[in-house]
């Protein structure tokens, strides 16, 4: 497809329940990220991937929260043992590279929004 | 803590008027700074962005003023429009370091009534 792609849209699930959550990024774009949105807040960064390198995880909130690339392709995101406060969309980003490389733009998703019954 | 600090957090303005956004921040590290519009229901998407060595950057009806000195900068919405209305996030990156991601204010919710 053209642009980033974000799977599922709406979630609803059980608290303590496990979730996964995938992104496939544009072609060709070795940086991708993740980000979360809580409603009426910021964009709040979870974890950044940039080609071979070691994923920056500085952002995940616990250790609940997990996160795995294929190469230079999909992502999944995955959120253990879910809790209310884990509800909010949840937004995946890609781009052409390292930001001091490009023009600095970010793809992003339409989210996948996650309720926590 | 590296923190972007938005205001106002919801503004209306009447169609035809001008908008104003503001942003600030702490660190003197971050040079590039963006503005993202997000229209309910989808992803944020880039509108404009600008860094430190230029004070003033113009597309169309969307500016950015950028105040090095103050560690601020804004966006002025010309000539708004009912199509404008959406939530706008400033942001910030620092290049170079361990971060490679934006740092996002927590948005403005402008509404452009007709």
């Amino acid at each position: 497809g053209a642009g980033v792609s974000q799977s599922p849209s709406n979630k609803v699930t059980e608290k303590g329940k496990d979730v996964e959550l995938r992104c496939d990024p544009i072609s060709g774009h070795t940086a991708l990220y993740w980000y979360r949105q809580r409603l009426g807040q910021g964009l709040e960064f979870l974890i950044y991937f940039q080609g071979n390198s070691a994923p920056d995880k500085s952002g995940l909130p616990s250790d609940r929260f997990s996160a795995e690339r294929t190469g230079e392709s999909v992502s999944t995101l995955t959120i253990q043992r879910t809790q209310q406060e884990d509800s909010a969309v949840y937004l995946c980003a890609s781009s052409l590279g390292i930001l001091q490389e490009n023009t600095g733009e970010l793809f992003f998703g339409e989210g996948s929004r996650l309720t926590v019954l | 803590q590296q923190q972007v600090k938005q205001s106002p957090q919801s503004l209306i303005v009447q169609k035809g008027g001008i908008s104003i956004i503001n942003c600030a921040y702490e660190n003197t590290a971050f040079d590039y700074f963006p503005w993202y519009q997000q229209f309910p229901g989808k992803g944020p998407a880039l509108l404009i962005a600008i860094r430190p060595d230029v004070s003033e950057k113009k597309e169309g009806r969307f500016t950015i003023s950028f105040n090095k000195s103050a560690k601020q900068f804004s966006l002025h919405i010309m000539d708004s429009q009912p199509g404008d209305s959406a939530t706008y996030f400033c942001a910030a990156n620092r290049y170079g370091g361990s971060q490679g991601n934006l740092i996002f204010g927590k948005g403005t919710k402008l509404s452009v009534k007709p």
